[in-house]
Formats: C-alpha cells, structure tokens, sequence
C-alpha cells in the first residue's frame, strides 16, 4: 500500500458525459501527478500540482482540468468525454524538495467511456 | 525533449535464474534521475529501484539491481533469483530536476513472464 488512495476504482460512463476522479496524497506529501495509461499511448504525464497550485503541464486536453484542496486532496475533471479518454488514469504523490524525486503511485481508477 | 526506450517489448525467465531488462533514455541533463516501476497485473505501480545520476556507484535493493552508463545512456535493471511474483511489466523513467518540474516521463514497459 503506498498510501496514495484514489476513487472511484471503476468508472463507465456514456460518451458527452463529464466524471471526476480523486486523489490524496501520502501524507506529509504536497506534490500530485496525475497520469493517463492507454493502450496506445504509454503513460503519459498530464499535470502537477504542488502545494495548492499548478507545477506543470503535460499532454493534457482542454477538456480536462485539475485542482489542488487546502487539505492538499486533488481532483482531475474530464468533460466532454470521447472513447478514446477510455484509460487507467493513476494519481501519485511525492514530497519536494528533497525527496529525491520519488513518486507514489495510488490504485488508479479505471474509466471506460461507451 | 527527454525520451526513455526500452526495446524488449516482452521478456521470459526461468524462477530463480536471473533476467536484465534493457533502458537507455536520451537527454542533455546532466543531473536527473532514473527508476525503475512494476506493475504486476495488479495494475498497481510499484517503486522498485531509483539511481542518482550523480553517483557512480549502481543502486541494489534485494534481488533488485541496476547497471548504470551514465555515458552510454544505459539503465538496465536486473533482477536475480527470479521468482514468480516478479512477473509484471515492467517500467524504466527518467526525472530530469533541472527541468522545474518533476514529472517523470516513461518508457513504454517490458512485459515480463517468470516461468516455474
């Protein structure tokens, strides 16, 4: 267990539709990853936050968004989804500076879109 | 832009013989990181090894191995005393801290079968 919990672990939803995904970090942990897993792509970094704002941007589509909490829990919204957003979507955390740049992958939630 | 291959798209191994998985990445840092993930068909990723490019010396956790050529670009993982719970894909990534952020950017995995 890396201590990095995420929910829903399933999701299916229809295509035009909009889910959220959440994720919280380790605690101690103020960094959160937010990764897309497909068949076709690899893994592939989306966005960063730490601490409340946004780090960096990766491959991530104008249909989707992400924020970081107070209590530090962060939040990946896809809207206007597509068959093709249909992937494992993993949430990791890590604690900067000095951390050695470790990441803590969560369980990912699993989306199908139909 | 960074970039991590690893060319064995799929791997076999014996239990308890020893395998080494293949990685070399590309970039113009000089200082970054690199780790090695498995993701059994848990689908849950799992921190197995991490090198400092900065230190010579090649890290070791148990079974777990790494031969860094830091100028041939070459991270390869070997794992000894295969046994069957190493059966996973396994997945190389490079973090280049000088970048600002820290994202890490993958490989596209090997696939390994530990065979009893």
């Amino acid at each position: 267990d890396s201590g990095v919990t995420q929910t829903p672990k399933h999701l299916i939803t229809a295509t035009g539709q909009r889910v959220t995904l959440r994720c919280s970090p380790r605690s101690g942990d103020l960094s959160v990853y937010w990764y897309q897993q497909s068949l076709d792509q690899g893994l592939q970094f989306l966005i960063q936050y730490y601490n409340g704002e946004e780090r960096a941007k990766g491959n991530i589509l104008e249909r989707f968004s992400a924020q970081q909490f107070p209590d530090l829990h962060s939040e990946l919204n896809l809207s206007s989804l597509e068959l093709g957003d249909s992937a494992l979507y993993f949430c990791a955390s890590s604690v900067e500076p000095g951390s050695h740049y470790e990441q803590y992958f969560g369980p990912g939630t699993r989306l199908t879109v139909t | 832009a960074q970039t991590v291959t690893q060319s064995q798209p799929e791997m076999s191994v014996q239990e308890a013989e020893t395998v080494t998985l293949s990685c070399t990445y590309d970039t113009s840092e000089n200082n970054y990181y690199l780790f090695w993930y498995k993701q059994p068909p848990s689908r849950q990723m799992i921190l197995v090894i991490r090198q400092e490019a900065y230190k010579q010396q090649n890290a070791t956790e148990n079974r777990f191995s790494v031969n860094f050529q830091k100028a041939a670009k070459s991270f390869s993982l070997k794992i000894s005393d295969s046994q069957l719970g190493d059966t996973a894909m396994y997945f190389c990534a490079f973090v280049p801290p000088g970048a600002g952020s820290y994202q890490l950017t993958f490989g596209k995995g090997t696939k390994l079968s530990v065979i009893p």
